[in-house]
């Protein structure tokens, strides 16, 4: 089993929809999770870090579910702009490892 | 800029050169990754240095892979004798002790012809 998994889609949804995203791991004893979004050929870029008690930031919010082994990204009001790929990732006491990403199409 | 910077951003290399990439993390961050990734694949992990000490290294990182760190501030990955297959983006990312945020740069990307 993949230490990191995600549905690598594409999601394609319509401007204004909700969509959401789950990134599953395989080591319970991961410490930390992260949401990065990448726009094709270009860096990772911090999207935001989830947290036990779940996160907001304006339309998205962020989920980690210990007990299953999961967390998610929700985006509400989905915008074209944020047509990307959103990676997952977790930390552990010395590295990050990261899913192969969900892409997301945003169609006007 | 305070971000993390590599360079260069690409780089087209004939199949058996030798070839240097450049990272400078965030100048606060102890912590520093070298990732690689290839079209449809999330970023893999190569290696990382606390300071200038060189802590893990990926079973991916062949015997013509090298890094360091020398003076626990930038850190160089030299690819010898390349290969085709070594086409691939390559990410150096830098952070606090973990659990802290990553930092990617924007990446040096690698064509080997």
């Amino acid at each position: 089993r993949k230490e990191v998994e995600q549905d690598p889609g594409p999601f394609n949804v319509p401007e204004g929809a909700t969509v959401a995203f789950n990134c599953t791991y395989s080591n319970s004893a991961s410490q930390s999770f992260f949401w990065y979004r990448q726009d094709c050929r270009k860096e990772p870029k911090l999207l935001m870090s989830v947290y036990s008690s779940g996160n907001e930031d304006g339309r998205f919010t962020a989920q980690l579910n210990r007990a299953s082994q999961y967390i998610s990204l929700l985006i509400r009001d989905s915008k074209l702009s944020d047509s990307a790929t959103y990676l997952c990732g977790l930390s552990g006491t010395y590295k990050y490892i990261f899913g192969t990403g969900t892409r997301l199409k945003v169609l006007a | 800029d305070t971000g993390v910077s590599q360079n260069p951003r690409h780089k087209i290399t004939k199949r058996g050169q030798n070839v240097t990439f450049r990272c400078d993390p965030i100048s606060e961050h102890n912590r520093l990754y070298w990732y690689r990734q290839t079209l449809g694949q999330g970023p893999e992990f190569l290696t990382y240095f606390q300071n200038e000490a060189q802590l893990e290294k990926s079973r991916l990182l062949s015997d013509r892979f090298s890094a360091e760190r020398p003076k626990g501030s930038f850190s160089t990955l030299e690819i010898q004798r390349t290969e085709q297959g070594d086409s691939a983006m390559y990410l150096c990312a830098s952070s606090l002790v973990p659990p802290t945020e990553a930092f990617f740069g924007q990446g040096t990307r690698l064509t080997v012809v």
